[in-house]
């Protein structure tokens, strides 16, 4: 079945220093999207990608979209203690509109 | 985006009994689906709620287990039957709008069931 994998699984980081996580899906994505799930919630939206190759900002939040749609990443630049909790990658395979999941990375930043 | 009111907001259950969770979105939405997520583990696809005729299951997922209703375009229920303690999870309602451009998915806050 269609699989969306993420690495690394947990990432401990002391504050300030950067965060990256990666998404790797076993088929080609009509769009990426990214969530934060904070300890105790649930997943909120950050952004849709859907471009090949697209990369998209958000203040300390990089995020991008491979050329073959099949692998995205975020990277957080400066860390901080409002950073805390999972991030997830979930895409949409071609012709469908739900989404998958990936596995999520657990990102602790200490102060 | 879409306000998304789910209850109860946790549970604990007997094995072998049913509960019927509900969500109640504040807005007409045409795509909702039910997901679960079990303790420190990703989000996964239970269904897609479909007004006006059977949910579309994921693969692992039967109707008999998690039926699903939906009503009307703000309503839905899913029901965990004959419950044993593998279905201790979050089940999360989810809908799906376009905001910006983007198609946004806005979770509930979750239902938590234990099953003992």
């Amino acid at each position: 079945g269609q699989q969306v994998m993420q690495i690394p699984q947990y990432q401990h980081v002391q504050e300030g220093e950067d965060f990256t996580t990666y998404c790797n899906s076993s088929t080609t994505l009509s769009n990426i999207h990214w969530y934060k799930q904070r300890p105790g919630g649930h997943p909120v939206f950050l952004i849709q990608l859907v471009k090949s190759g697209e990369v998209k900002k958000q203040k300390r939040l990089t995020f991008q979209f491979g050329e073959a749609k099949k692998n995205s990443s975020l990277h957080i630049t400066a860390t901080q203690t409002t950073d805390v909790g999972t991030y997830f990658c979930a895409g949409s395979p071609i012709g469908t509109d739900k989404l998958i999941f990936g596995t999520g990375t657990r990102l602790q930043v200490f102060p | 985006s879409a306000v998304i009111s789910q209850k109860p907001s946790r549970d604990i259950c007997q094995r072998g009994t049913s509960l019927t969770i509900q969500c109640q979105v504040d807005s007409q939405v045409t795509m909702m689906f039910w997901y679960r997520q079990q303790p420190g583990q990703s989000l996964t696809l239970i269904a897609t709620a479909n007004q006006g005729s059977e949910a579309t299951y994921e693969s692992g997922f039967v109707i008999d287990k998690f039926p699903i209703s939906r009503p009307n375009l703000t309503f839905s229920t899913l029901t965990v039957s004959n419950m044993s303690p593998e279905d201790s999870s979050i089940y999360l309602c989810s809908v799906g709008q376009v905001s910006s451009g983007a198609n946004v998915l806005t979770f509930g806050a979750g239902s938590r069931l234990t099953v003992l």
